[in-house]
C-alpha cells in the first residue's frame, strides 16, 4: 500500500545544531508539504513543493529549508536548530487538484535543548 | 489574509448525544472545504472534500453540510461514540492553489 513515512520519530537536539526531518512518500504525489502543530496554533505550513526541483516558503519558513530532488521526498531541515522550534512537525501530501485530501505522516516530536 | 475559524474550541458530550461543529471561510474565491479527523498520538485523516454550494456528504454516522455563499460548513455526528473523541479540522483551499488554510479545530470528548 502506498504510504508517507517520517523519520525519526522522535528527536532531541542541541541549540545552534542543524538538523533534517525526513518525509518519503510512495503515493507518487506531486504537492508535499511541511507543517508544525504547536498549541493554540494549529497546523503552520512551514514550506511546501509541488514538484520535483519546486520549493515554497510557507507562512513560517524563518530558520527552515527544503529541497525537492525527487519526487518521493520532501527533506525538512532546522539550519540552527533554537528551542522556539520545539514542536510537533507532520509532512503531508496530495494529488494535484486543491480538491486532493492530504495524507499526513505520523509527525516528528523536536525538541530542541 | 485568509482566515478559517471553527466553533465550538471544544465540546464534552454524552455517549449518545448528536452533535453539529461550525467552520467559517472566506466566501470569495472559493474552491475546496476539507474536513479531517485527528485523534490523539495519530495524523490527520482526510473525512470529506467538498467542492459544491448545498452539498452534503455522509460517512456512516457522520456528515457535513456546505453553504460556499454564506462561508460555512457543518459537521453533524448522529449518536456520538467514545471513539469519536477527536480533533476535528476544516481547512479552505482557494482558487485551486493547492495550499490548505486551516482552521484550529474543534475538540469533541465523548463521555461513556
Amino acid at each position: 500500500d502506498a504510504e508517507i513515512t517520517q523519520s525519526p520519530r522522535h528527536k532531541i537536539t542541541e541549540t545552534g545544531r542543524q538538523v533534517t526531518l525526513a518525509c518519503h512518500q510512495t503515493w507518487n504525489h506531486n504537492n508535499m508539504f511541511w507543517y508544525r502543530q504547536d498549541l493554540g496554533h494549529g497546523l503552520r505550513l512551514i514550506h511546501y513543493s509541488y514538484g520535483v526541483q519546486d520549493t515554497n516558503k510557507g507562512e513560517v519558513s524563518d530558520g527552515y529549508s527544503v529541497s525537492r530532488s525527487n519526487t518521493e521526498d520532501l527533506p525538512l531541515t532546522l539550519e540552527s536548530a533554537a528551542s522556539s522550534q520545539t514542536s510537533v512537525y507532520f509532512c503531508a501530501s496530495s494529488r494535484d487538484s486543491g480538491t486532493s485530501e492530504a495524507f499526513f505522516g505520523q509527525g516528528t516530536r523536536l525538541t530542541v535543548v | 489574509i485568509l482566515n478559517v475559524e471553527q466553533s465550538p474550541q471544544s465540546l464534552h458530550v454524552q455517549e449518545g448525544d448528536s452533535t453539529n461543529f461550525t467552520c467559517s471561510f472566506p466566501s470569495s474565491n472559493f474552491y475546496a472545504l476539507h474536513w479531517y479527523r485527528w485523534e490523539t498520538a495519530k495524523s490527520p485523516e482526510a473525512l470529506f472534500v467538498m467542492t459544491l454550494n448545498g452539498d452534503e456528504k455522509k460517512k456512516g454516522r457522520i456528515s457535513a453540510t456546505l453553504n460556499t455563499k454564506e462561508g460555512y460548513s457543518y459537521l453533524y455526528i448522529k449518536g456520538s461514540q467514545p471513539e469519536d473523541s477527536a480533533t476535528y479540522l476544516c481547512a479552505f483551499n482557494a482558487g485551486n492553489n493547492r495550499k490548505l488554510i486551516w482552521g484550529l479545530g474543534t475538540s469533541l470528548a465523548v463521555n461513556p
